[in-house]
């Protein structure tokens, strides 16, 4: 079975500095990968997919996510973190099994400082 | 966003009471989702309805009842709950045959009911 790994429960940064957020997967073949974002009280809001091709995938909001096949990961990633960006994210992986199931990470929860 | 409602957005419930969750999306998709998320425990989806149909039960206790009258409409009737079920229910939905997979449809959330079962 597939499973999805988010190593950092929770992250803190400062405004402005850099943010890399881990999701490691565990799957046969290449899985779909999706990172979403959920904001306090809203429900998850896709940042970006990847199913194929070019590694390095940009999504909304400046965010962007490359996939490493040989090390089973697939990062997300900001290079200015904006205090609007505190949320919690989440990594979710799919399969071409004929079913819509995702597969999610327990999330990390980002906390920006000023 | 307000694609994809849900009322209530808070709900308190005794064990022996019976509620109902209900989510509508405006976004003309045909597959509709129910999620439970626990405090510190990953996404669980719960069922998945295609064109009114259910198509995937995730083992979900009977006390758990869905109802999709239509594509836009999902429901999930509430019945003698455990405390444990106490969590965020979120509703989603997507739209087949646009991705070519439906592992690769893009899940829009509602904001979720808050569950608190006394």
């Amino acid at each position: 079975a597939q499973s999805v790994t988010q190593p950092d429960i929770h992250i803190t940064v400062s405004e402005g500095a850099s943010l890399e957020l881990r999701c490691n997967y565990s799957y046969g073949a290449t899985p779909y990968l999706f990172w979403y974002v959920q904001s306090p009280g809203q429900g998850l809001q896709l940042l970006l997919k990847y199913f194929s091709g070019d590694t390095l995938v940009q999504g909304i909001k400046g965010f962007e996510a490359e996939f490493k096949r040989s090390q089973s990961s697939f990062n997300l990633r900001k290079p200015s973190v904006h205090w609007s960006d505190a949320a919690e994210y989440f990594c979710a992986v799919g399969m071409d099994t004929g079913r819509r199931a995702l597969t999610f990470g327990s999330g990390t929860r980002l906390q920006v400082q000023p | 966003e307000t694609g994809v409602t849900q009322t209530p957005r808070h709900l308190v419930m005794g064990m022996t009471n019976k509620k109902s969750l209900k989510c509508e999306q405006h976004l003309g998709h045909n597959a509709m989702y129910w999620y439970k998320q626990s405090a510190k425990k990953p996404l669980e989806l719960m069922f998945v309805y295609n064109f009114k149909e259910q198509t995937e039960n995730n083992s979900v206790p009977s006390r758990f009842s869905p109802e999709c009258p239509n594509s836009s409409h999902l429901f999930l009737h509430l019945h003698t709950l455990q405390p444990e079920d106490s969590a965020l229910y979120l509703c989603a939905s997507s739209q087949e045959g646009l991705a070519g997979s439906k592992a690769r449809e893009t899940q829009y959330f509602g904001p979720g009911t808050r569950l608190l079962v006394l």
